[in-house]
């Protein structure tokens, strides 16, 4: 079945430091892949897809890019900030958008220190 | 921006009663779906509804769950007989047309003594 493995945390980083978090995946089609973002006492919200392979989702100055041939999906930052202190969760889809389960992996916990 | 509401944010509730999660999915939304997410683990599937009918489930979704979308708002997450074990954090979420992701809910934090 789909399975998502991302890196453990939590992981904890001074403020203007370089952010690298790993995911990669395992799907029987062609799946659609997401970073989705918990904020402390908030619920999941989308932070940035990619639907194709070589596609590169980025918002808020995270990006990430869908690598079929290492099956992976890293979560990158040039500079982050203490606002970025959240948990970071990787997901696919298998299909399409439509009505497919999300299959998570186990989140990354983040940490900025100022 | 339209939201998934989830009410209530914390149920508390004894073991063995029947404990009902509300949801208020986007409104031209069209699929549903429940996840939950026990503490320390990861965010795993229940269940998708469309069309007012289940479209998948999985294993954990069993017997002692149903959902409801007893009317043109709400989506509603039952389990008949709460266990220890449901003690989680419960996400609603929906989607409407194939181009569209999941929009969460802030979640339902459940606790069963």
């Amino acid at each position: 079945g789909d399975s998502v493995t991302q890196m453990e945390g939590p992981v904890t980083l001074s403020e203007e430091a370089c952010l690298t978090i790993n995911c990669t995946y395992t799907a029987t089609g062609y799946p659609s892949l997401f970073w989705y973002v918990q904020y402390p006492g908030e619920g999941l919200q989308l932070l940035l897809k990619a639907t194709k392979a070589d596609d590169k989702g980025s918002n808020k100055g995270f990006e990430a890019t869908y690598r079929k041939e290492t099956t992976s999906f890293h979560l990158e930052k040039g500079s982050v900030q203490v606002s970025d202190s959240a948990v970071y969760f990787c997901a696919l889809s298998d299909e399409n958008f439509g009505n497919e389960k999300l299959t998570f992996g186990t989140g990354t916990r983040l940490t900025i220190i100022p | 921006e339209p939201e998934v509401t989830q009410t209530p944010s914390h149920q508390v509730t004894q073991m063995g009663q029947e404990v009902i999660l509300r949801c208020v999915p986007i409104s031209n939304h069209l699929y549903f779906y429940w996840y939950r997410q026990i503490l320390g683990q990861k965010v795993e599937f229940l269940v998708s509804f469309y069309n007012n009918e289940i479209s998948e489930k999985s294993e954990i979704f069993d017997d002692q769950f149903s959902v409801e979308r007893p009317d043109g708002s709400n989506f509603t997450l039952k389990i008949r007989s709460t266990k220890l074990e449901d003690s989680a954090m419960y996400f609603c979420a929906s989607n409407g047309d194939s181009n569209q992701p999941q929009h969460f809910g802030d979640g339902t934090r459940l606790s069963i003594l």
